[in-house]
């Protein structure tokens, strides 16, 4: 079975703050992304990966960088955390597979984030 | 500007009341639909993907159709255990992995 695993579930920052979210991924996966989950607002891709070292922005990066020295590993980073970043994160991968490939994406459980 | 669209918001069903959840989208040259279901406080789990219009898929009681506009998850006889939020999601080409996702369908199952 697939496994994305989101280093914490909960996690509660000050304003300001340099936060680190980590994700790791045990399949081997060439893609990796992170999307950040609000009511009402559905799912938003913040960046995503193709390969090591490589990133891309998705539809919401302000605010927001990453960071993938292993394949294994996507690390998002709030480089100054504020009260509008709270919200739930979700982190995926997948295979690059062919154009007409299969790509699942696979998420990880979820880190709820509270900016105070 | 790539759009998908889920409806209703909400559905409130009886335990056994069947019904259909409705995922309408704007790709052009669709390179794959996904349905996911997602349980509250948890991440999305991969439920089917649709390639092609007039495509099937199926899961215990779920049914997952797809057409050139439209996609439809077909619940029947629905259990409390299958209440949850269903998102569904587009590969438009070009876009290697990326998708693009609804707000989802809130389904909640009464016994």
């Amino acid at each position: 079975d697939v496994k994305v695993t989101q280093s914490s579930r909960y996690l509660v920052k000050r304003t300001g703050e340099k936060v680190f979210l980590e994700c790791v991924q045990d399949m081997d996966h060439e893609n990796m992304f992170w999307y950040r989950q609000d009511p009402g607002l559905g799912l938003r891709l913040i960046y995503f990966s193709y390969d090591v070292k490589m990133k891309e922005k998705g539809d919401i990066p302000e605010g927001y960088s990453v960071s993938r020295e292993k394949k294994e590993r996507f690390s998002l980073i709030l480089e100054s955390a504020s009260t509008n970043q709270t919200s739930m994160y979700l982190c995926a991968s997948s295979t690059s597979g062919s154009p007409s490939g299969k790509n699942i994406q696979y998420f990880g459980a979820g880190t709820r984030l509270s900016v105070l | 500007e790539d759009q998908v669209t889920q409806s209703p918001e909400a559905l409130r069903l009886q335990e056994g009341e069947s019904s259909s959840l409705n995922c309408s989208y704007t790709v052009s040259g669709l390179r794959g639909l996904f349905w996911y279901r997602q349980d509250p406080g948890k991440g999305p789990e991969f439920l089917f993907t649709l390639y092609s219009a007039g495509e099937e898929k199926e899961k215990e009681r779920l049914k997952a159709t797809l057409t050139k506009k439209e996609s439809f998850l077909h619940i029947t006889a629905p259990k409390p255990e299958d209440s949850a939020t269903y998102l569904c999601a587009v590969r438009p080409p070009g876009a290697n992995s990326k998708l693009t996702f609804g707000k989802g369908i809130t389904l909640s199952v009464r016994p």
